[in-house]
């Protein structure tokens, strides 16, 4: 149980268009979902924090505007990266949490993203 | 501003061997501590959540302990395996909304 499914798993994209990722708890409802960023042999960088029908929170130094983050559902969170340049190239990893994870985290298998 | 750290960074043993990886946190005020497994280009694999009220979570060869006043855990592998290398992950849930602070990783090598 508790599993959360991130789609895609990489996607190569332009300079200046925009792309998004998908992440759904599959069998539990997620009270939170979180996104993250990693970078080559680095750990995970918070970016921001979703609850289901409200705005976002965005960490310090991340772009709201550049990170759309959409949490429609208790079971869906979007992330889209608009205008992406190849500095956006990255892992992008989200989260989620619920009662059904004993409000641990369970993690998406995370988007390659390169931008060309 | 919560902070994690984790000793060493990098590891290199013979398969076999127990094993010992650190974890510190700067505030005790938590409500979890979980440990993670990530393989290179792979998303976390959780192996164990410890809660802030207990001291310990054991799973297989895998043992995690907390002290909360301390600031501190311990993820203990016994007679490691080559299918144990991996970067292993600490991360406290402190903080409003709940978030998850993450440590840098000790990047773990068992070689046959």
């Amino acid at each position: 149980g508790a599993v959360v499914s991130q789609h895609p798993s990489w996607v190569i994209c332009k300079s200046g268009t925009s792309v998004k990722i998908e992440c759904r708890s599959l069998d539990f409802q997620a009270t939170t979902m979180f996104w993250y960023r990693q970078f080559p042999k680095q750990s995970l960088m918070l970016m921001a924090t979703s609850n289901e029908g409200s705005k976002a929170t965005y960490e310090q130094g991340v772009e709201k505007d550049k990170f759309l983050i959409n949490h429609a559902s208790l079971t869906l969170s979007t992330l889209t990266v608009t205008s992406a340049h190849p500095e956006d190239s990255s892992f992008y990893i989200c989260s989620a949490n619920g009662q059904a994870t004993n409000y641990g985290y369970t993690f998406g298998s995370g988007t390659r993203l390169t931008v060309v | 501003k919560q902070e994690v750290t984790q000793i060493p960074a990098a590891l290199s043993v013979p398969e076999g061997e127990n094993l010992v990886l650190n974890c510190s946190f700067t505030d005790s005020a938590i409500y979890n501590l979980q440990w993670f497994r990530q393989d290179p280009g792979k998303g976390l694999t959780s192996l164990l959540l410890i809660q802030s009220s207990q001291r310990e979570q054991t799973s297989g060869r895998l043992n995690a302990s907390l002290d909360k006043s301390s600031g501190r855990s311990t993820l203990y592998i016994a007679a490691s395996q080559p299918g144990d290398s991996a970067t292993y992950l600490c991360a406290v849930m402190s903080g409003g909304y709940n978030k998850l602070i993450f440590g840098a990783g000790t990047r773990l090598a068992v070689h046959p």
